[in-house]
């Protein structure tokens, strides 16, 4: 059974500070995703990785990739008050089936 | 474009009640489709997962069922509800063999059971 384990599950930081959320996956796969969510909102996809060494940057946050390893990263930098939410990341074993399995979450909060 | 409709928003039903989610996917044909339970402040638990009309694949033993009547339409029922089916249900499609694309979501359906 594939399992999903993020760290840290809460995470309380500073604006301006960096920190990284770490994913780690239990099962042989290539295609990691990640996930921000809104309180009371839907998901809202931010990440697509799909190889290892994979790297993907979106403003503040960037997302990595190492299949070797089995787990994605989803580094922070100089966090404002608007990243606060929780992400989630959500792994396709590479046989068998298409079932998106997530991880446990991480609830950020940014502190003024 | 595609899109995902799901409804309703937001239900309140008594224990022992019947339930029906509806979930329906616009502009694709022969989408993956899952239904996802989260418990308030929790993580998204797999419920069900359908590669086509008919098959279903159950995750978590429980009084829920899941059905695909139509290619993109997928429904989450319960005869009886219980308190412990409260929380925040989610639908959500994806391209099959597409791993180049993520799974896109509904807006949820909040359920209260009391």
């Amino acid at each position: 059974e594939l399992k999903v384990e993020q760290n840290p599950l809460f995470l309380s930081m500073q604006e301006g500070k960096n920190y990284t959320i770490y994913c780690n996956y239990s099962t042989t796969s290539d295609r990691l995703y990640w996930y921000r969510q809104d309180p009371g909102k839907s998901l809202e996809s931010l990440f697509v990785l799909l190889s290892n060494g994979a790297v993907k940057q979106e403003g503040r946050l960037m997302a990595s990739l190492d299949t070797k390893a089995r787990l994605s990263t989803l580094h922070i930098t100089a966090a404002v008050h608007d990243l606060s939410a929780t992400y989630f990341c959500a792994v396709v074993p590479n046989f068998g089936n298409e079932k998106l399995t997530f991880g446990t979450g991480t609830r950020l909060t940014i502190i003024p | 474009s595609q899109t995902i409709h799901q409804w309703p928003a937001t239900l309140v039903q008594p224990v022992g009640s019947p339930l029906s989610l509806e979930c329906t996917v616009e502009g694709t044909s022969n989408p993956n489709l899952y239904w996802y339970r989260q418990a308030a402040g929790r993580g998204l638990q797999l419920l069900f997962y359908s590669v086509g009309i008919g098959q279903i694949s159950s995750e978590v033993p429980q009084n829920l069922s899941a059905s695909r009547p139509q290619d993109r339409q997928f429904i989450l029922s319960s005869k009886k509800l219980l308190l412990s089916d409260s929380g925040f249900y989610l639908c959500a499609w994806s391209l099959p063999g597409q791993a180049n694309t993520e799974a896109f979501f509904g807006q949820g359906t909040r359920l209260t059971v009391v």
